[in-house]
């Protein structure tokens, strides 16, 4: 079955470095990876959507110059968290499908905790 | 304004009962909706995909159904194992560019 990888799984970084997470589709062509924010008890929030060869599509509320990304070929799409700042410890997933309204195949997230 | 409810209390049942989840949504007319399993610490994982045009969808021990003139779907599970415990997440689709509106989810707790 389809397979999206994201790296890193966790990270710890100190308040005012930007830290970078990968998600790659392993067996499939993405054209459109979203990218989510979860916190504890809540639901995931669409934060982006990343469009391959294209600037991506930001939610209303998520900072564009805070949360850069970037979706460089059909299996890898890339967030940047800007000079990070503690409230910006949070759960982050990607996910692509195969196609218009298939369903999302997601990574297995990465914990950010900046301190 | 567009809304998805989940059941909001952390659901407990015996090893080998029918489990049933509910998703209701108010101010919506979505083309399908979706249900994913998430598990603590990963992402969500696909189970099902119900149309509006289909009542009931089935999947080995899993089953969804969709009534749009209650704007509700159940989904069910069969038989229930102490695997099958994690948190349930039933979403719509928005109409546009493919997003997906989540609900809270649902934790499912299956005691031995």
């Amino acid at each position: 079955g389809a397979v999206v990888s994201q790296h890193p799984s966790w990270v710890i970084c100190k308040s005012g470095t930007s830290v970078k997470i990968e998600c790659r589709s392993l067996d499939f062509q993405a054209t459109t990876m979203f990218w989510y924010r979860q916190f504890p008890k809540q639901s995931l929030m669409l934060m982006a959507t990343s469009n391959e060869g294209s600037k991506a599509t930001y939610e209303q509320g998520v900072e564009k110059d805070k949360f850069l990304i970037n979706h460089a070929s059909l299996t890898l799409s890339t967030l940047t968290v800007t000079s990070a700042h503690p409230e910006d410890s949070s759960f982050y997933i990607c996910s692509a499908s195969e196609g218009a309204r298939s369903p999302l195949h997601f990574g297995n997230g990465t914990r950010l905790t900046v301190t | 304004s567009q809304k998805i409810e989940q059941n909001s209390e952390a659901l407990n049942i015996q090893e080998g009962k029918t489990a049933t989840l509910t998703c209701n949504y108010t101010n919506y007319s979505p083309a399908y909706l979706q249900w994913y399993r998430q598990d603590p610490g990963r992402g969500p994982v696909f189970l099902l995909l119900i149309r509006e045009n289909e009542k009931e969808k089935r999947k080995e021990r899993l089953k969804v159904t969709f009534d749009t003139t209650l704007k509700q779907s159940l989904f069910h599970i069969t038989a229930s194992q102490p695997a099958d415990s994690a948190t349930y997440l039933c979403a719509l689709d928005a109409g546009n560019n493919r997003k997906l509106i989540w609900g809270l989810g649902t934790s499912l707790a299956v005691n031995p």
